[in-house]
């Protein structure tokens, strides 16, 4: 079955820069998207299709894919962004489905 | 703006069925090219994939939970359904159900999920 590796945490500066990683045999190929999981809450999508943002998401919040590595960038990093961050894809395999990433914790120092 | 609600038994013994409901409000199980997710969480760890069904019923589900879930459709009351069985303490977690096909397959709408604890 198809494999989203993330690290466990980042830590990041308020106003500095996050990057969270996805890692998968040749994810590059597939549309990823990211979300955003508080406790307590629903997840929240952030980014679809590797770099697009629903309607209501801050352009701090965007995206790449390439190669075996997806990308979740926040700029400007504020303390409401500390969260779980999950990326997801469709493995089209023949044991096909929704896979989701291992997850993020990202704290706001 | 469509809004999902998890409903169901938040207690179930071991090898007992896990049967949950959401609700879809403000909006139509069977309009556009959607199709309706469950997706689970145990406590500590990440979110798992359950399965999807689609308007015209087709579903998809988690090999590792085949065999054990059914996701089924009740249109006249704008519902979908998870059944689990023979549950264990492994399937205690938070549970959500989502919706997806409006941006690409990304979840866009989802409820604020239903806690299950398997237990005797």
């Amino acid at each position: 079955s198809y494999v989203l590796t993330q690290p466990p945490s980042v830590s990041v500066a308020p106003g500095k820069t996050a990057r969270i990683t996805c890692g998968g045999n040749n994810i590059g190929s597939k549309g990823v998207h990211w979300y955003q999981h508080k406790a307590g809450q629903a997840p929240l999508l952030v980014i679809y299709h590797d770099v697009d943002r629903p309607s209501g998401i801050p352009e701090r919040f965007s995206g790449s894919n390439s190669g075996n590595t997806a990308t979740l960038t926040i700029s400007r990093v504020e303390a409401g962004d500390e969260a779980d961050y999950y990326c997801h894809v469709w493995d089209s395999s023949p044991d096909h489905g929704d896979v989701f990433g291992t997850g993020t914790k990202v704290t706001v120092l | 703006q469509v809004q999902l609600q998890e409903s169901g038994p938040g207690l179930v013994k071991p090898s007992q069925n896990l049967s949950l409901t959401c609700t879809v409000s403000s909006g139509s199980l069977t309009s556009g090219s959607y199709f309706w997710s469950w997706i689970r969480q145990p406590a500590g760890k990440g979110l798992e994939w359950i399965g999807r069904i689609y308007s015209s019923e087709t579903t998809n589900y988690n090999p590792s939970l085949k065999g054990r879930v059914t996701i089924s459709m009740n249109t006249s009351k704008n519902q979908f359904s998870l059944k689990l069985r023979s549950v264990t303490a492994a399937d205690t977690a938070v549970y959500y159900c989502a919706r997806g096909g409006n941006l690409a397959i990304a979840l866009d709408v989802w409820g604020k999920g239903t806690t299950v604890t398997v237990s005797s």
